[in-house]
């Protein structure tokens, strides 16, 4: 149990142009998803927190215009690049914390990731 | 949020037994420590959480004194695939919204054959 996936696993798209990350939880219903970013051999960086049906909240230094989120429902939050430039390459990883059940531990789930290139 | 610290990289040989240490000095009551383990290009994954005491399962221990401002995360007999970078954070606020982790640097495992 406690499967998180992200689509897609990799984007290269260029400057000025958006792109949407999805992450799912596959196999519980994720009260709270996560958003982070993370640079080569750096540590990730935390960006948002969004609880199912409302604003997630941003933490400080992220542009909230920038990078829209989305928890449409339990098992789905989406985020949006806007207009993205090559300072936005990087790693970007999603978590969701699940209702505890068999097999889902009350702890964060990570996705695989998802590869931003911006040329 | 309690904040952790942690050696920055470690090396060891297959086989042998792991240890990581991680101070968390400011950790509050009710906050649980969760160790993660991460590949390159991938998420986190989730190693073993524990309170206090000692905790098994089938890939690690979690070994927590009583004062709870320290713990070891150790890896029985370690292969060259358990080369990764291993975070440990105090999870805080579970009950409320305010709940979230933050990731110090964490410790880059290299085991050599």
């Amino acid at each position: 149990g406690a499967v998180v996936s992200q689509h897609p696993s990799r984007v290269i798209c260029k400057s000025g142009t958006s792109v949407k990350i999805e992450c799912r939880s596959l196999d519980f219903q994720a009260t709270t998803m996560f958003w982070y970013r993370q640079f080569p051999k750096k540590s990730l960086m935390l960006m948002a927190t969004s609880n199912e049906g409302s604003k997630a909240t941003y933490e400080q230094g992220v542009e909230k215009d920038k990078f829209l989120i989305n928890h449409a429902s339990l098992t789905l939050s989406t985020l949006t690049v806007t207009s993205a430039h090559p300072e936005d390459s990087s790693f970007y990883i999603c978590s969701a914390r699940g209702v505890p059940t068999s097999g889902v531990t009350d702890t964060q789930y990570f996705g695989p990731g998802t590869r931003l290139t911006v040329l | 949020l309690a904040k952790t610290t942690q050696p920055i990289s470690m090396d060891s040989y297959e086989g042998q037994e792991v240890n990581i240490t991680c101070s968390h000095n400011n950790i509050a009551t009710n906050d649980y420590i969760t160790w993660y383990q991460q590949f390159p290009s991938q998420g986190p994954r989730f190693i073993i959480q524990g309170y206090k005491t000692k905790v098994t399962n089938e890939v690690a221990s979690l070994f927590i004194p009583a004062d709870r401002k320290s713990s070891t995360l150790s890896l029985p007999r370690v292969s060259l695939s358990d080369t990764a970078v291993y975070y440990c954070l105090v999870e805080s606020g579970w009950m409320d919204s305010s709940y979230k982790l933050i990731f110090g640097s964490g410790t880059r495992l290299l085991v050599r054959p």
